[in-house]
């Protein structure tokens, strides 16, 4: 039972350059959501979704698109990135009002 | 939409000491409180969490309390070893409208032996 898996692990962007974060789960889990975290910052809501083909924004949301074609994938793509957008990406689902579980992280480089 | 604040932002113990972290809400519906912990360089997990239907929760070291009518839950941690140094978050979850899991800020705690 893999749970929540995130692709890639690491990445390094040329500002400007596009790129898709995929997020993977298998307990078919309603919920998913990706955050960002920066030292000092905590986690930050980018994007969340609530059910297959359904998507919402979150506090940070600008420089980034999420889609939810399958109810078990949550991707999120950077259009253009900057450096800015430099930090550690996590990937989570759940069921409302249950436990969350976690991707491993993808920390991601803007240059 | 749900706010969640957190106390303190940083807390330092010696070994064998307490701790105790406080988050308040907003959101009088909410009915889930966790409690995550995330070692450095790691995902964030679950270690505890309250129900609106009981007050306190323990799980040996750890516990939660929770004051519904004030909207603040709490994380106790007795004896701290320096194992327990992390960060830890709070968060206020979605409720049946489809709001979104929402953190607070953190805390990172530091056990020195």
């Amino acid at each position: 039972n893999a749970g929540v898996t995130q692709t890639p692990k690491f990445r390094v962007l040329k500002t400007g350059q596009s790129m898709t974060l995929l997020c993977a789960q298998d307990m078919n889990h309603e919920y998913m959501y990706w955050y960002r975290q920066d030292p000092g910052m905590g986690l930050r809501l980018i994007h969340y979704s609530v059910g297959e083909g359904t998507t919402a924004k979150g506090e940070v949301p600008d420089g980034y698109n999420v889609s939810r074609l399958k109810k078990q994938n949550f991707l999120l793509g950077l259009e253009s990135a900057a450096p800015s957008q430099t930090s550690v990406y996590f990937c989570a689902s759940s069921y409302p009002t249950e436990e969350a579980f976690f991707g491993q992280g993808t920390r991601l480089t803007v240059v | 939409g749900e706010n969640v604040e957190q106390h303190p932002s940083t807390l330092s113990v010696q070994e064998g000491d307490s701790a105790v972290i406080k988050c308040t809400y907003s959101d009088s519906a909410s009915n889930y409180f966790p409690w995550y912990k995330q070692e450095l360089g790691k995902r964030p997990q679950l270690i505890i969490d309250i129900r609106s239907n009981v007050g306190e929760k323990k799980d040996q070291r750890i516990a939660v309390t929770l004051n519904k009518t004030a909207k603040h839950f709490s994380l106790h941690i007795t004896e701290t070893q320096p194992e327990d140094s992390a960060v830890y978050f709070c968060a206020a979850p979605p409720n049946q409208a489809g709001t979104a899991l929402i953190f607070g800020k953190g805390t990172t705690l530091s056990v020195s032996s």
